[in-house]
């Protein structure tokens, strides 16, 4: 079974604007993760932030985790063309080196 | 080094036949974790691997599914009478510390 749902399904936006991307869980997690897949280089770990952060940065990205909501954003600044791609969340439950559970996932189309 | 390899890359069967999936993990990685993707879903998890025992295989459908890894590195998952509803993209993924690696994935396509 799947836990998260992402918000939009599809988002498609101009090389240069900011992405946003939404993930609701349901259940309690130890860490909660992002992933980019492409047909070229296949699903790709992104960042992960744990369940007693609430936000984190890795160049352009920036992810913020609200447990209380069960819920977490991405933010793409600055889109690319290179960043066209389905992301999906993944929620890690118990001690973190669980499996993880992932969503339906955003598919991201940036026009040049 | 290098990364998760996963062979064969495209396994068409017939239904009914058995197949094996093998996943080579990145070295010195003790977890191990396979998962099934189906066309325009998330990886859904099978099992997990920790060293050579399977920690967790709550998500392995039914019992035509096994998978194995005698010496705690590379990992086989075995379907035995494949039905139609088996094809899938099964990836591989192994972890040293939370963050897990994807290898390129098993098509497999039961006709």
């Amino acid at each position: 079974s799947q836990q998260g749902e992402e918000d939009p399904q599809a988002l498609s936006i101009q090389e240069g604007e900011n992405a946003t991307m939404n993930c609701s869980y349901k259940t309690s997690i130890n860490n909660l993760q992002w992933y980019r897949q492409n047909s070229g280089r296949g699903l790709v770990h992104l960042i992960l932030i744990r369940s007693n952060e609430r936000e984190k940065h890795s160049g352009r990205l920036r992810v913020t985790l609200d447990t209380s909501k069960k819920s977490s954003s991405l933010l793409i600044t600055a889109s690319r063309a290179a960043d066209t791609a389905s992301y999906f969340c993944a929620t890690v439950a118990g001690g973190g080196a669980d499996g993880l559970t992932f969503g339906k996932g955003t598919h991201l189309i940036i026009q040049p | 080094g290098a990364g998760v390899s996963q062979t064969p890359s495209n396994k068409v069967t017939e239904k009914g036949k058995y197949v094996e999936l093998r996943c080579d993990p990145i070295s010195g990685h003790t977890a191990l974790y396979w998962y099934r993707q189906s066309l325009g879903q998330g990886p859904e998890f099978l099992i997990y691997f920790q060293g050579t025992g399977a920690a967790d295989d709550s998500g392995l459908p039914n019992d035509r599914f096994f998978a194995v890894r005698p010496e705690g590195s590379v990992s086989t998952l075995k379907i035995q009478r494949t039905e139609r509803g088996d094809s899938a993209v099964y990836l591989c993924a192994s972890s040293s510390r939370g963050e897990q690696f994807f290898g390129p994935g098993t098509r497999l396509t039961v006709l």
